[in-house]
């Protein structure tokens, strides 16, 4: 069964660094999503990506994220300059055409600012 | 807005049925529903749309009060393997809004 894949798995990094996140979502799949997850907390939405442009985004999503779709299979979220509340559990999502579909979730990458 | 889900938590003996609510305070174009085990991603359970349509599992029942704002999903003769932690999230009929989820409800069930 096709499944969404996400890495690296666990991330550490020294606050003011640049991450990056990287997302490989369902192949077919046209619609994708970056949401957070603070520990013990809810699914935050975070921005999501249609056609190669950002269809939507939330306050979270500042001038410090950036998406980027850089070849056929890959979507990554970067953060440009991390803080500590940035730490989270990051899930990448892709469904098949939108709104009234399932979306799929990644694993999830759990970064740890310090 | 997020909507709010109740209750926040339960606990459940195998074979018990139980009902985790989700309201809005807005106007719902639909109202998605997924289930997230400790440590793992949210899987999805159900998408229920305006109109009536719902696409989701053959088990898992669920419920969309238009006029209410209201959802409920229905777990009946519930699991080891159902616990973990249900959230709804919702959009709004509004132009390309987002799907925000509800806080979750931790479901537990006990043998």
């Amino acid at each position: 069964e096709p499944e969404v894949t996400q890495t690296p798995s666990h991330q550490v990094t020294q606050m003011g660094q640049e991450v990056i996140l990287r997302c490989v979502p369902i192949s077919n799949h046209l619609y994708f999503y970056w949401y957070r997850q603070i520990l013990g907390q809810k699914v935050e939405f975070l921005v999501s990506f249609y056609n190669n442009e950002i269809s939507e985004k939330s306050e979270i999503f500042d001038d410090q994220f950036s998406v980027e779709r850089p070849d056929g299979s890959n979507f990554t979220l970067k953060i440009r300059s991390t803080k500590l509340e940035d730490s989270a559990m990051y899930f990448c999502a892709s469904s098949a055409q939108g709104e009234t579909y399932e979306q799929y979730f990644g694993p999830g990458t759990r970064l740890t600012v310090t | 807005q997020q909507p709010v889900q109740s209750p926040q938590a339960v606990i459940l003996r195998e074979g018990e049925d139980a009902v985790i609510n989700c309201s809005s305070s807005k106007a719902l174009y639909s109202v998605h529903w997924y289930r997230q085990k400790h440590g793992e991603a949210p899987v999805f359970l159900m998408i229920l749309l305006k109109g009536g349509e719902q696409k989701g599992h053959e088990k898992i029942s669920a419920s969309f009060n238009e006029k209410k704002q209201q959802s409920s999903l229905y777990l009946t003769a519930s699991q080891l393997s159902y616990s973990g932690t249900y959230f709804c999230g919702t959009k709004t009929p509004s132009g390309n809004t987002p799907l925000v989820f509800g806080k979750g409800t931790r479901l537990s069930v006990i043998a």
